[in-house]
C-alpha cells in the first residue's frame, strides 16, 4: 500500500513550452502534496504545498505563475511548468500525505520526473 | 540556517566495512520527527526509519542502525558489514510540528554519497 505515482517519469521540451506532472496516490487519500525539486548532486528542495481544495503555498523564491499547483482531489495533484527555461531542467518530486497520517507526519514519496528544457 | 547537516558529502568504504552517516539538526520545537532515506541512482527515494522526538532508543534493522541523541541534536545512521549494494545518496530530515498549510513538510540534509567498493 502507499503507492504514489508520478506521470511522466521523464520529459524533455523546448524552450517556451509548458510542461505537466501529475502526481497521484494510488491507494490512500492525500490532503497533502509537496512538491521538491532536486539539482544534480543537491539536496531536495521544497518548492511547495499543496493541500486539496485550496491554493498552494510557495517557498519563498519560487514563482507562483511559473509553477502552477492544482490539487484538484484527494488524489491528485499537478505541477505546470510553464514557459519553461533550460534553468527549470531538474528532477521533480512530489510526495503525498496521507488523511489519516495525524501527528505522525508519515508521507509517501513518488519516483520523481526529470525534466530537461532544450 | 541549515535545519538537517549532514557534514559528509562523500564516503567511500570497503565491502564489509563498517560505515556511520552523521546527521545534526536544529529545531526550536518539542515534537518533531527525524528521517533517513536512501536515493539510489534511479532517483526514487527510499524510506528508511522516522523516529519521533519522544523516543530516543536506538533501532536496529537488520544491517541498520540508528543512534538518536538529543543532546547533541544528532540521528546518526550506520551500516554494519556494508556490501555495494548500499552505494547511494543518503538523506536525513527533519519534520517539525509546523503550524497551518506546511504540516509535514520535511528538511532535508545535503545528503551523503556512499560509494561501496567489491
Amino acid at each position: 500500500g502507499a503507492v504514489v505515482s508520478q506521470h511522466p517519469s521523464w520529459v524533455i521540451c523546448k524552450s517556451g513550452t509548458s510542461v505537466k506532472i501529475e502526481c497521484r496516490s494510488l491507494d490512500f487519500q492525500a490532503t497533502t502534496m509537496f512538491w521538491y525539486r532536486q539539482f544534480p548532486k543537491q539536496s531536495l528542495m521544497l518548492m511547495a504545498t499543496s493541500n486539496e481544495g485550496s491554493k498552494a503555498t510557495y517557498e519563498q523564491g519560487v514563482e507562483k505563475d511559473k509553477f502552477l499547483i492544482n490539487h484538484a482531489s484527494l488524489t491528485l495533484s499537478t505541477l505546470t511548468v510553464t514557459s519553461a527555461h533550460p534553468e527549470d531542467s531538474s528532477f521533480y518530486i512530489c510526495s503525498a500525505r496521507p488523511r489519516l497520517a495525524g501527528a505522525s507526519y508519515e508521507q509517501y514519496f513518488g519516483p520523481g520526473t526529470r525534466l530537461t528544457v532544450t | 540556517a541549515q535545519k538537517v547537516t549532514q557534514a559528509q558529502t562523500e564516503i567511500s568504504v570497503v565491502e564489509k566495512e563498517d560505515v556511520t552517516l552523521d546527521c545534526v539538526y536544529e529545531t526550536r520545537d518539542t515534537t518533531y520527527y527525524l528521517f533517513w532515506y536512501k536515493q539510489p541512482p534511479s532517483g526514487e527515494l527510499v524510506f528508511l526509519i522516522r523516529r519521533n522526538s519522544f523516543d530516543e532508543q536506538n533501532e536496529i534493522s537488520g544491517r541498520y542502525s540508528w543512534n538518536f541523541q538529543k543532546s547533541t541534536s544528532s540521528f546518526n545512521f550506520t551500516i554494519t558489514a556494508s556490501q555495494v549494494v548500499d552505494s547511494a545518496v543518503y538523506f536525513c530530515a527533519l519534520s517539525e510540528a509546523a503550524r497551518g498549510s506546511t504540516l509535514g513538510r520535511l528538511y532535508f540534509g545535503r545528503g551523503t554519497q556512499l560509494t561501496v567498493w567489491p
